[in-house]
């Protein structure tokens, strides 16, 4: 079974700054990667998605993210926040012609500071 | 295209009782799920719904049950409730050939006192 690790539990940046959350998983076969992200007061809901193709991937907002499969990471990048970034951020991973049930990792709480 | 709606948004449950959350899909999605979201746990995924078939089921006590109706609305129950079960319930919707993208509601959060 695949499994997540969000190495940042909680950032705090000032805004304009860069961002960069990790993500890394553990899975041998292909995968499909996401980001969510949980606005306070609101409901969860899809940043960006890699399936195939070009490992750079850009998302809403201004949010991109790598996959880079040597190491198993689909880092989160931003390279200037706004204090509407404040959200828990989730990364998830599903196993290709598995179950499409993601894994998610427990989430990055980030913190911009205007 | 209206969201996932999940029914009640907020309730106190006491030890011992058991509670019943609701969950809407969105038009045309036939796959359910459910998570648990709990400070520092993140989402741990519970169970998983098609065609009122539970499809997939995680690594949750049988206390946690569920079902789907032939309209694709879905319930989950939870009986003999723990002070431990306090959390944010998450219901998601998606296609069935979706790859994992889900469409969540706002959750129902329960407190177990």
């Amino acid at each position: 079974a695949q499994s997540v690790s969000q190495h940042n539990h909680h950032v705090i940046l000032s805004e304009a700054a860069s961002l960069e959350l990790g993500c890394n998983y553990s899975y041998g076969g292909t995968v499909n990667l996401f980001w969510y992200v949980q606005y306070p007061g609101q409901h969860l809901q899809l940043l960006l998605k890699y399936f195939s193709g070009d490992p750079l991937v850009k998302g809403i907002k201004g949010f991109e993210a790598e996959f880079i499969k040597s190491k198993f990471s689909f880092n989160l990048r931003k390279p200037s926040v706004q204090w509407s970034d404040t959200a828990e951020y989730f990364c998830a991973v599903t196993a290709s012609g598995g179950s499409y049930i993601p894994t998610f990792g427990r989430g990055t709480s980030l913190i911009v500071h205007p | 295209k209206a969201g996932v709606t999940q029914t009640p948004r907020y309730l106190i449950k006491t030890r011992g009782q058991q509670v019943t959350l609701s969950c809407s899909p969105i038009s045309g999605h036939r796959s359910v799920s459910w998570y648990q979201q709990t400070p520092g746990q993140g989402l741990q995924f519970l169970f998983e719904y098609f065609s009122e078939t539970q499809r997939n089921k995680g690594n949750f006590p049988g206390r946690f049950s569920g079902r789907q109706f032939s309209n694709s609305r879905s319930e989950m129950n939870v009986s003999t409730l723990e002070l431990g079960d306090s959390a944010l319930y998450l219901c998601a919707s998606s296609f069935p050939e979706g790859v994992g993208e889900l469409f969540f509601g706002e959750g129902s959060r329960l407190t177990v006192l």
